[in-house]
């Protein structure tokens, strides 16, 4: 079975520091992995993806994710958060050998100007 | 390219009713999903269809029956709503193959039923 964490509800930062919204995650095989991003009243929109090759993986806006298998981690991180950035960011994952990708319950990230 | 587009974008319901949520997907994807959110629940699957003719049960299928009308349309149908379907949708769409997987996401219909 594949299942996906995201620990924190709620991640406060202030603007112009780094972010880090964390995510692990549990599958059987070799696992696809992937954050995005939902604004208020919106669908949600994809940020990034790791499939295969680099563990640091860039995507939309500026966020980065980094795939760290030893941990079954897959936390996305920006060097500097825009007040922008304020929405509700979810982790999900699907096992290689699976059709379905399962999410975490969210994280919402709330940035201060 | 419009993208996933979803009707109606909100609906009230009286429990008992029965309604169809409609999703479209001009990107030629082969993979369908129906989802619910629920605050502090993220997403739920519902139902996917993976190919043009053929569907399979989600997390949550209970209360629902869906239709891969043809490779664009992928259909929600709640014969009897209950009030614990009260509920946002979405439709989302995905190709498969190495490069690809990230879903696709309509912009969803807040469905209430009272």
């Amino acid at each position: 079975a594949q299942s996906v964490a995201q620990p924190e509800d709620q991640v406060n930062v202030a603007e112009g520091n780094p972010l880090t919204v964390k995510c692990t995650y549990s599958v059987s095989g070799n696992p696809y992995l992937f954050w995005y991003v939902q604004y208020p009243n919106r669908g949600l929109q994809f940020l990034l993806k790791y499939i295969t090759g680099d563990n640091l993986v860039k995507g939309s806006y500026g966020f980065e994710a980094e795939f760290n298998k030893s941990q079954t981690s897959f936390h996305l991180k920006k060097p500097s958060a825009l007040v922008s950035d304020s929405a509700l960011y979810f982790c999900a994952v699907r096992d290689s050998s699976a059709s379905k990708i399962i999410f975490g319950s969210g994280t919402r990230l709330s940035i201060r100007p | 390219n419009a993208g996933v587009t979803q009707t109606p974008k909100f609906q009230v319901l009286k429990t008992g009713q029965s309604m169809t949520l409609q999703c479209a997907q001009d990107m030629n994807h082969n993979s369908m999903y129906w989802y619910r959110q629920d605050p502090g629940m993220g997403l739920r699957l519902i139902y996917y269809s993976a190919s043009e003719g053929t569907t399979d049960k989600g997390e949550v299928p209970n209360g629902y029956n869906v239709s891969r009308l043809n490779k664009r349309e992928f259909s929600l149908r709640l014969e009897s709503a209950a009030p614990s379907q009260t509920s946002v949708y979405f439709c989302a769409s995905s190709e498969e193959g190495i490069r690809f997987y990230e879903q696709y996401f309509g912009p969803g219909t807040r469905l209430t039923v009272t």
